[in-house]
């Protein structure tokens, strides 16, 4: 069970898109349309904001979105904003009844 | 107001045992599955276990595998973890979450989480 990767920062301009990339194998994330995205401010509850690759739970912003492509799936996050700066996660079904966690990444609003 | 909130969590000798406990409120905690997550100081978000509705399917992450047991009282509103053979590792704040589903496999995804009880283990 290692960690999907991230990259372990992103950063754009108010108004700008950016993309988050989560890598894992085709033990997991290519394996299964099981991908979640959540995002976090350390030591406050995590928020899901994708879930089964592209979905969005009600009520959520439709300025995330997320894709998947063999390995690797992606978040997305359209008209950045300011409150939109915080840590995101990917997390992925990976068979035997467990899940895993992206090694995070920092979105940075310039 | 969908609520949760850990309890438990201090300071514990390695090797020594602990119960976190994760009361719930403002749903009915019997439709749905339930995950224990983790973060570790200065580390990413780390899965640990989930189960059923029903208790009837249960998962745990290799790392707490045959140490911890996830644990749920329908009855109470209530989700459990118990901690034994605990190592300095382990040590992180654990967040309770609630699935969109009634079977954490299904991959609805964590909709709602507590704020989390601090555990550390130290001598």
């Amino acid at each position: 069970q290692s960690a999907l990767t991230q990259p372990a920062s992103v950063s754009g301009s108010p108004g700008q898109s950016v993309t988050i990339s989560c890598t894992g194998t085709s033990s997991d994330v290519g394996n299964y349309d099981l991908v979640s995205w959540y995002q976090y401010h350390p030591g406050k509850a995590p928020k899901l904001k994708i879930y089964a690759d592209t979905k969005r739970p009600s009520g959520a912003s439709n300025r995330f979105s997320g894709s998947k492509s063999g390995n690797t799936a992606s978040l997305t996050i359209s008209g950045l904003q300011a409150e939109d700066e915080a840590d995101y996660y990917c997390c992925s079904y990976a068979g035997s009844s467990t899940y895993v966690f992206g090694t995070g990444t920092k979105v940075t609003v310039l | 107001e969908v609520q949760l909130v850990e309890s438990g969590g201090g300071l514990v000798q390695p090797g020594r045992s602990l119960r976190l406990s994760c009361a719930v409120s403002g749903f009915t905690f019997d439709d749905y599955a339930m995950h224990w997550v983790r973060q570790a100081p200065g580390k990413g978000l780390e899965w640990v276990s989930g189960i059923n509705w029903n208790s009837g399917s249960i998962g745990y992450a290799d790392s707490v595998k045959g140490r911890f047991t996830i644990s749920r009282d329908n009855a109470k509103n209530s989700l459990y973890l118990q901690m034994n053979s605990l190592r300095a590792e382990d040590t992180a704040l654990y967040y309770c979450a609630k699935d969109q589903s009634l079977r954490f496999l299904e991959g609805f995804g964590m909709d709602v989480w507590g704020q989390g009880t601090t555990v550390t283990v130290s001598s």
